[in-house]
């Protein structure tokens, strides 16, 4: 049983297009991550959420606790953005569930 | 700079031998972790550490042992008891777990091959 879900696995997107990834979860939840993870395998934090929408850039996450879902929007996709996005929750303020992630690759 | 480091990057190792992989970070954060990362599968945790001298199990501690005798460092010994070694680790902190809602920061990662 996986407790976070994304989706989809993989994503092929041109450049400049709209991305959207998903982030389902079935636990109540003191934090949702959004990470990054490079070719290399390093991971970057990219956002911390709780409820609502944050923006940096242009990467938008959002938060839906009753609906237990998350996504996260790249506007204006770049080559730059091909990376491994990981999902992950924080259930009981000290233990966190990850997803598998999602590959992404933006075409020139 | 402040950051976290993990060496090697990447580890060869016979079967049947222990090996160590280091972790040290300079960002004064009081807990550290251990992952490992299986293709197709999320980070699972196999050891954390709140505060020094103090560490505790995740979900996979079988096969690996954990110390934490200095605030920087937490290195993580994967022994020949752990069936399926072959695999990518990443270390990480966070400023602690008291608040709940603190970011995790990652290192590198050292990726582990069992010839």
């Amino acid at each position: 049983k996986n407790e976070v879900e994304q989706s989809p696995q993989n994503l092929t997107a041109q450049e400049g297009e709209f991305i959207t990834i998903n982030c389902s979860y079935s636990v109540g939840i003191s934090a949702l991550h959004w990470l990054q993870q490079h070719p290399g395998g390093g991971i970057v934090s990219l956002f911390m959420l709780s409820s609502g929408k944050k923006k940096h850039g242009r990467l938008i996450a959002t938060i839906n606790i009753q609906e237990k879902h998350s996504s996260l929007h790249i506007t204006a996709s770049h080559p730059r953005d091909s990376a491994v996005y990981i999902c992950a929750v924080l259930y009981n303020f000290n233990k966190f569930y990850f997803g598998s992630g999602t590959k992404l690759n933006v075409k020139p | 700079d402040g950051g976290i480091t993990q060496s090697p990057k990447y580890l060869f190792r016979k079967e049947g031998q222990n090996v160590t992989l280091s972790c040290e970070q300079n960002l004064n954060h009081d807990a550290m972790y251990w992952y490992r990362q299986d293709p197709g599968q999320g980070l699972r945790l196999i050891y954390y550490s709140q505060i020094v001298n103090d560490f505790q199990k995740g979900d996979i501690a079988e096969g690996y042992s954990v110390s934490r005798e200095k605030k920087e460092s937490f290195p993580l010994t994967v022994t020949s008891a752990q069936k399926n070694p072959t695999a990518f680790y990443l270390c990480a902190s966070s400023p602690g777990p008291v608040r709940g809602t603190d970011t995790q920061y990652f290192g590198p990662g050292t990726r582990l091959t069992v010839l």
